[in-house]
């Protein structure tokens, strides 16, 4: 998996955009981009994974820039329970192999 | 959308116990499951990743002979904790994906063990 940097925390108000950028400039042109976060004492959570267009679910936005060496996560209405980590990872989809996650983004919605 | 369960959610028990923890695809065929091990305030740690019907695949620093892994069926891979010590005391965590290309990895809840 190509390395993924991502600021260690964020604070978003509540009702606002929150937008989490991710790092991946080594990131290959087989590994897609997936986006999972983890909310106290659970199991991560997916969100969304993308390749090279941008991407949108009931969930969130993944924006990838033209050369694929960053991206950035939109949750469009943060609300107090989207305060978790959140984990960027490129990842190459068509093998089975396992993520390795590095440390995330801390998002906390502030009412 | 695809639903991975993990039992028990939280176990306490006596240091030299074995305790085992089941992973379960619910509504698809797992062709690989993964097992992650996560301390507090730290990232998820792979342990280990398991195909059905073969031996699982530890990465470097697991104890194979310590964290036994079980994949009998598309659905379900157990993690069994053998002779466990307080130093064990974690939150462990699978994940599952089925064969199809271009499908995520679904986590479940993760199983709190402690070892008193």
């Amino acid at each position: 998996d190509a390395k993924t940097t991502q600021p260690p925390s964020m604070d978003c108000a509540e009702g606002r955009a929150a937008n989490l950028p991710c790092n991946h400039s080594t990131i290959s042109g087989n590994e897609y981009v997936y986006w999972y976060r983890q909310i106290h004492s659970q199991g991560p959570q997916y969100i969304i994974h993308g390749l090279k267009n941008n991407e949108t679910n009931e969930m969130a936005s993944l924006i990838i820039t033209e050369d694929r060496k960053s991206s950035t996560l939109i949750l469009p209405h943060a609300t107090l329970r989207d305060t978790a980590v959140y984990y960027c990872i490129a990842h190459p989809t068509n093998t089975g192999n396992q993520f390795y996650f590095g440390t995330g983004t801390s998002l906390t919605v502030i009412p | 959308g695809a639903v991975v369960s993990q039992h028990p959610s939280r176990v306490i028990c006596k240091s030299g116990t074995s305790v085992k923890i089941e992973c379960r695809s619910l509504d698809f065929q797992a062709t690989t499951m993964f097992w992650y091990r996560q301390f507090p305030k730290q990232s998820l740690m792979l342990m280990a990743t398991s195909n059905e019907g073969s031996k699982a695949t530890y990465e470097q620093g697991v104890e194979k002979d310590k964290f036994l892994i079980n994949h009998a069926s598309l659905t379900l891979s157990t993690l069994t904790v053998t002779s466990a010590h307080p130093e064990d005391s974690s939150f462990y965590i699978c994940s599952a994906r089925s064969g199809t290309t271009n499908q995520p990895q679904h986590f479940g809840d993760g199983t709190r063990l402690s070892i008193l």
